[in-house]
């Protein structure tokens, strides 16, 4: 079945700095999604992606849907406190009903 | 509105012993799915179901995970004779539509399970 790489595993990064992670894939995908989860708390979905190519921002956050199809970044820029948490990467199965693929997770620390 | 709400937060179990966790999803979404989540390893989807029917019975690593949906927007996850390597949390979501087109899933915040 399709399996997302996502990388690093882990950031630690100071307040102010910018961190990028991206997801690969070695089937294509034609939806890109990332969730932030924070502890204890259920995954949130921050950004949804639909084109290829496509170039979408949230805020400080800005995701790509990679051309080939088979990648996607997200960059946070100037990362605050409240950025701490995982991230994951996801896209639907080819089959019905949409059931998620989820990336390992990038877990982001930001220290002052 | 209210979320996606799942209960418990928190279960100990001992091996061997059936469970049973249970999903309030969003009122109106159709399709709810059951993930797995481990440390490390991201997360799996172990079933689905759109509608009153069930529309996926096999989970991983045996057909000991089935989900029932008694009430439309209501559905309980239950593991058979559990195993140590169930131990994980569980997340349930639900959504507007099944499909693979716009599907945006919305999460509870998990119940995690601890099989001793």
């Amino acid at each position: 079945g399709q399996q997302l790489n996502q990388s690093p595993q882990s950031m630690f990064i100071q307040e102010g700095e910018d961190v990028s992670m991206n997801c690969t894939s070695s089937s294509i995908f034609n939806t890109w999604l990332w969730y932030k989860q924070d502890p204890g708390e259920g995954p949130v979905l921050l950004i949804a992606l639909y084109k290829a190519g496509e170039l979408t921002s949230n805020g400080r956050l800005t995701a790509q849907f990679g051309i080939t199809r088979k990648d996607s970044f997200l960059n946070i820029s100037a990362s605050i406190p409240s950025d701490v948490g995982i991230y994951f990467c996801a896209g639907p199965a080819t089959d019905s009903w949409g059931k998620l693929q989820f990336g390992a997770g990038t877990q982001v620390v930001v220290t002052p | 509105g209210a979320g996606v709400s799942q209960s418990p937060r928190y279960k100990v179990a001992k091996r061997g012993r059936d469970v049973a966790l249970r999903c309030d999803s969003i009122s109106g979404h159709v399709t709810l799915y059951w993930y797995r989540q481990t440390l490390g390893q991201g997360s799996e989807v172990l079933t689905y179901s759109q509608s009153d029917a069930q529309r996926d019975k096999s989970g991983r690593p045996s057909g000991r995970f089935s989900a029932e949906r008694p009430e439309r927007s209501v559905s309980t996850l239950k593991i058979q004779r559990t195993e140590q390597g169930d131990s994980a949390v569980y997340l349930c979501a639900s959504s507007t539509t099944g499909g693979t087109s716009k599907n945006i899933q919305y999460f509870g915040a998990g119940t995690r399970l601890s099989v001793l």
